[in-house]
């Protein structure tokens, strides 16, 4: 079964620290990588995307987020926490073989403490 | 800015009512989709629209699942005689052919008594 999997479902890190938001997936053939983050009471908002190129691609915000096609990985990064990072984040996967079907992990919860 | 919009925000029904969710899409975006979120999980997708056309569903969609896009503009998705269970948040969202980012609504959070 085809399916996205966030291992941490919160993160907890200092502003100024770097962070890391983890993802794996497992579908056939090569996918399109997405990141969303979510605000209290708003909208999913997109991070960045990963279809093909280079393996480190850089969103809004200060984001970036590393392809590994052998670990099957796309982790979300970045250098320096802000406080207004804390929210809740996605990590969604589009297999090219089958349709349109976007896999969403459950999400992993950011707290940046000032 | 435009972004899709989805009404009602919010909706509390008694279980066995029929209910219509609207979603406007951005509006030269040509594909949408809708997603059902319940609480502690990510989004599930439901379905999926080229232009007028519903080229996917999940077998998250029942039979008294219905979605339209009669114009290829908007979009209503429909529950008929809900349950319980349907409880959560419906969430649309809409692209272009040619990218594969999906714009997000707000969502509208469905409460069946």
């Amino acid at each position: 079964a085809q399916s996205v999997a966030q291992p941490e479902d919160q993160v907890n890190v200092a502003e100024g620290n770097p962070l890391t938001v983890k993802c794996t997936y497992s579908v056939s053939g090569n996918p399109y990588l997405f990141w969303y983050v979510q605000y209290p009471n708003r909208g999913l908002q997109f991070l960045l995307k990963y279809i093909t190129g280079d393996n480190l691609v850089k969103g809004s915000y200060g984001f970036e987020a590393e392809f590994n096609k052998s670990q099957t990985s796309f982790h979300l990064k970045k250098p320096s926490a802000l406080v207004s990072d804390s929210a809740l984040y996605f990590c969604a996967v589009r297999p090219l073989a089958g349709g349109f079907k976007t896999i969403f992990g459950a999400g992993t919860r950011l707290f940046v403490k000032a | 800015d435009t972004g899709v919009s989805q009404n009602p925000r919010h909706k509390i029904t008694k279980r066995g009512q029929n209910v219509t969710f609207r979603c406007d899409p951005i509006s030269e975006h040509n594909r949408l989709y809708w997603y059902r979120q319940t609480l502690g999980q990510g989004p599930e997708f439901l379905t999926y629209f080229q232009n007028e056309a519903q080229l996917e569903k999940s077998r998250l969609l029942s039979d008294r699942f219905s979605a339209e896009r009669p114009k290829g503009s908007f979009s209503t998705l429909e529950i008929q005689r809900t349950e319980q269970g349907d409880s959560a948040m419906y969430l649309c969202a809409s692209s272009l052919s040619t990218q594969e980012t999906q714009y997000f609504g707000p969502g509208t959070r469905l409460l069946v008594l």
